[in-house]
C-alpha cells in the first residue's frame, strides 16, 4: 500500500462547471476525512466519514458540495456550479478509528475554476 | 476567527543551530496538539503531539512543549538539517472531536547549509 491516493492531482474547469475528485485511503483504514487549503491558509476540514457514513460535516461545506463513500473504501467529492472562491487544494486524509490525531494525507487535488 | 495562530510565515535557520517555531492557540476546549510538516507537492506528515497533560514531548530531534496558561506552544528542531526545509503547520483538537484538527497558517522553514 502506497498510502493515500487521490486523482485528479490537477483540475482546471470553467466556472459553472461541475467537478468530481476521487480519494483512495489507507485499505485498512476505516475513517476517511477531506480538507481545504486555500493560499497562505492551513487545511480546513470539511468532513470525515466512519466507514460509509459521513458522520460530520463542517458549514464551509455549502450545498454544492456532496461527499460520498459508498462502499467504505473509496471516497468522491463532488462540488456542483463551481465558482472562482472554490479554487483550493483538495486534501483527503484516513485514519484508523481510534487513532484520528494521525492521520494520514494524500498530495491532493489542486483545483483551479477560472 | 482564527483559533490556531502561527504569526511567523517564515523562519531561516543555520544548519546545525535550533528551529523554534511558535503556535498560539484561543480554544479552552483544545487538549490535543499536533504539529505536521508539508513538502512541496506533498500532502501533509504528522510528525509529533501532545497531549494537554503534559508540557513536553520529545521525538528524536523534535520537541514540543506546551504552556496551557499562555495557550501557547512551540516546536523545537535541534540540530537542524536542511531537509527540515519545509512548511510547519501546528493543529489542535478536542476529546470527542478528534476527528476535526483545526489548522494554523503554517510556518516556512529554511535551513540553511
Amino acid at each position: 500500500d502506497t498510502g493515500v491516493s487521490q486523482d485528479p492531482r490537477h483540475k482546471i474547469t470553467k466556472r459553472g462547471q461541475n467537478v468530481t475528485f476521487r480519494c483512495d485511503p489507507i485499505s485498512e483504514h476505516n475513517r476517511l476525512y477531506w480538507y481545504r487549503q486555500t493560499l497562505g491558509q492551513g487545511p480546513e476540514f470539511l468532513t470525515y466519514f466512519q466507514n460509509e457514513a459521513q458522520l460530520e460535516k463542517s458549514r464551509l461545506l455549502s450545498d454544492r458540495f456532496s461527499a460520498e463513500r459508498p462502499k467504505g473504501s473509496f471516497s468522491t467529492l463532488e462540488i456542483q456550479r463551481t465558482e472562482q472562491g472554490d479554487s483550493a487544494m483538495y486534501l483527503c486524509a484516513s485514519s484508523l478509528q481510534g487513532m484520528d490525531t494521525e492521520a494520514f494525507f494524500g498530495q491532493g487535488t489542486r483545483l483551479t475554476v477560472v | 476567527d482564527q483559533q490556531v495562530k502561527q504569526n511567523s510565515p517564515s523562519l531561516s535557520v543555520q544548519e546545525g543551530r535550533i528551529s523554534i517555531l511558535n503556535c498560539d492557540y484561543t480554544n479552552s476546549m483544545f487538549d490535543y496538539f499536533l504539529w505536521y510538516k508539508k513538502y512541496p507537492a506533498e500532502g501533509p506528515t504528522f510528525l509529533i503531539s501532545i497531549s494537554s497533560i503534559k508540557d513536553k514531548n520529545e521525538d528524536g530531534r523534535f520537541t514540543v512543549f506546551l504552556n496551557k496558561s499562555a495557550k501557547h506552544l512551540s516546536l523545537h528542531i535541534v540540530p537542524s538539517q536542511p531537509g527540515d526545509s519545509a512548511v510547519y503547520f501546528c493543529a489542535a483538537t478536542y476529546s470527542g472531536g478528534y476527528q476535526k484538527v483545526t489548522f494554523g497558517t503554517g510556518t516556512k522553514l529554511q535551513v540553511i547549509p
